[in-house]
């Protein structure tokens, strides 16, 4: 049964600092995984979406990378802002099944 | 597109009524997923549908449960009876595709007293 992590569980940092949010699972066979982040009272937005070719996406301030031999999965946020406080949640979709989630982590950033 | 709609945003009943939740996914999205959220279990897949049709419903915890589609724009969850345990927020999602990004709703807390 596929199980998903992430580390740290909560995260506070101030502003501008770059941070790395770690997710790790323990089938590599994967179809892909999505980063979510999720603002409190609020439903889930999708923030990259990474299939089992690919080794990482792009998309403004984030990027994520994907190894899955080692079953794990990096977010980087770059000069990150107040406005990236939420909870960030990994999902990952193993081949054939639907999405299973991390418990996500909860960033604060300090201004 | 409004996105995913649901509702009601707020339910609060007693332990055993029955208790009806709504979604309207994105037009043109064919995929349909009913997910539970709590603080000790996290984020929970119940049930999904795949052009109106129930694909995997492992998720659902019981019989109490149950999900409709009738048409492409529309599905409900219900449980009956409620009980406390299922105290939780619901989230409607839809995607295109199985493989493709899944869009959320703002999801129903709903409180069972």
């Amino acid at each position: 049964k596929q199980e998903v992590t992430q580390i740290p569980a909560a995260l506070s940092v101030p502003e501008g600092e770059n941070l790395v949010l770690n997710c790790s699972f323990t089938d590599s066979a994967i179809y892909n995984l999505q980063w979510f982040r999720q603002d409190p009272g609020k439903g889930l937005t999708s923030l990259l979406l990474i299939q089992s070719s690919q080794r990482e996406q792009t998309s403004g301030r984030l990027n994520a990378s994907l190894d899955k031999s080692s079953g794990r999965s990096t977010l980087y946020i770059a000069a990150s802002q107040p406005g990236d406080s939420a909870t960030y949640l990994c999902a990952v979709r193993p081949d054939g099944q639907n999405f299973v989630f991390g418990p996500g982590t909860r960033l604060s950033v300090l201004p | 597109d409004a996105g995913v709609i649901q509702s009601p945003r707020h339910e609060v009943t007693e332990m055993g009524q029955e208790v009806t939740l709504r979604c309207k996914p994105i037009s043109g999205h064919d995929y349909l997923f009913w997910y539970r959220q709590t603080m000790m279990r996290g984020l929970e897949l119940l049930i999904y549908f795949n052009n109106n049709v129930p694909i995997d419903d492992s998720g659902m915890p019981e019989d109490r449960f149950s999900a409709k589609m009738p048409n492409a724009s529309f599905s409900t969850l219900k449980i009956q009876p409620s009980e406390p345990r299922d105290s939780a927020v619901y989230f409607c999602a839809s995607s295109r595709g199985l493989a493709d990004t899944q869009y959320f709703g703002p999801g129903t807390r709903l409180t069972v007293l």
